[in-house]
């Protein structure tokens, strides 16, 4: 078992519609919960930040965190065309400095 | 923001041949790069951890000898991928931490190198 579980996709949704990206994880240590959305042949560029649970919101995104499920998701609201990337959970503990990524959600919004 | 400048963008090298990929953290000390090698419709996989001034941890199954890094300064880390051959193509990106709260910033990633070796 992977210790960091992403539906690869892809995922396609008409523009406007509400975009739902989870992830699920199975090291209870993990404290700090990212998003990172890449365009195609670019870097993976930070979206999102939450250390341990609750959620968080930043314009159009949502990132929740519940600790209890080992679960995380990203919501994204109003979708855009624009917002079409591969977008990566990565999850992290306490003092050590390695981040482990999910596989990626290959996410499309179609005009 | 954080930003790590990372060159080239791509490079076309010939079989046999080495190719150095630099990472510049231009307004942050990176005492930590993490280099990555990406394949097509997959995930990050983590090739190597560097740290100023010291040598390199790579990852299980990655040659070192064919994989040179180099963390010489808190603001360059360089990849040298050593007699390439064509499946050494691949997207490789960098990215660099800051000091033990690296997670309090997450990464700050490279736009990536994509390496097409003929």
């Amino acid at each position: 078992q992977k210790e960091v579980e992403q539906d690869p996709g892809p995922l396609s949704v008409p523009e406007g519609a509400i975009v739902s990206l989870n992830c699920t994880y199975s090291n209870s240590a993990f404290q700090y919960f990212m998003w990172y959305r890449q365009y195609s042949r670019k870097g993976p560029e930070l979206l999102m930040y939450t250390y341990s649970s609750g959620n968080k919101e930043d314009g159009r995104f949502t990132a929740q965190v519940d600790k209890s499920s080992k679960y995380i998701s990203l919501f994204i609201r109003d979708s855009q065309p624009s917002d079409s990337a591969t977008y990566l959970c990565a999850m992290g503990v306490q003092g050590a400095q390695k981040l482990v990524f999910g596989q990626g959600t290959r996410l499309t919004i179609n005009p | 923001g954080a930003v790590v400048s990372q060159h080239p963008s791509w490079v076309i090298c010939k079989s046999g041949t080495s190719v150095k990929i630099e990472c510049r953290s231009l307004d942050f000390q990176a005492t930590t790069m993490f280099w990555y090698r990406q394949f097509p419709k997959q995930s990050l996989m983590l090739m190597a951890t560097s740290n100023e001034g010291s040598k390199a941890t790579y990852e299980q199954g990655v040659e070192k000898d064919k994989f040179l890094i180099n963390h010489a300064s808190l603001t360059l880390s360089t990849l040298t991928v050593t007699s390439a051959h064509p499946e050494d193509s691949s997207f490789y990106i960098c990215s660099g931490v800051r000091g033990q709260g690296a997670l309090n910033y997450g990464y700050t990633f490279g736009s990536g190198t994509r390496l097409t070796v003929v």
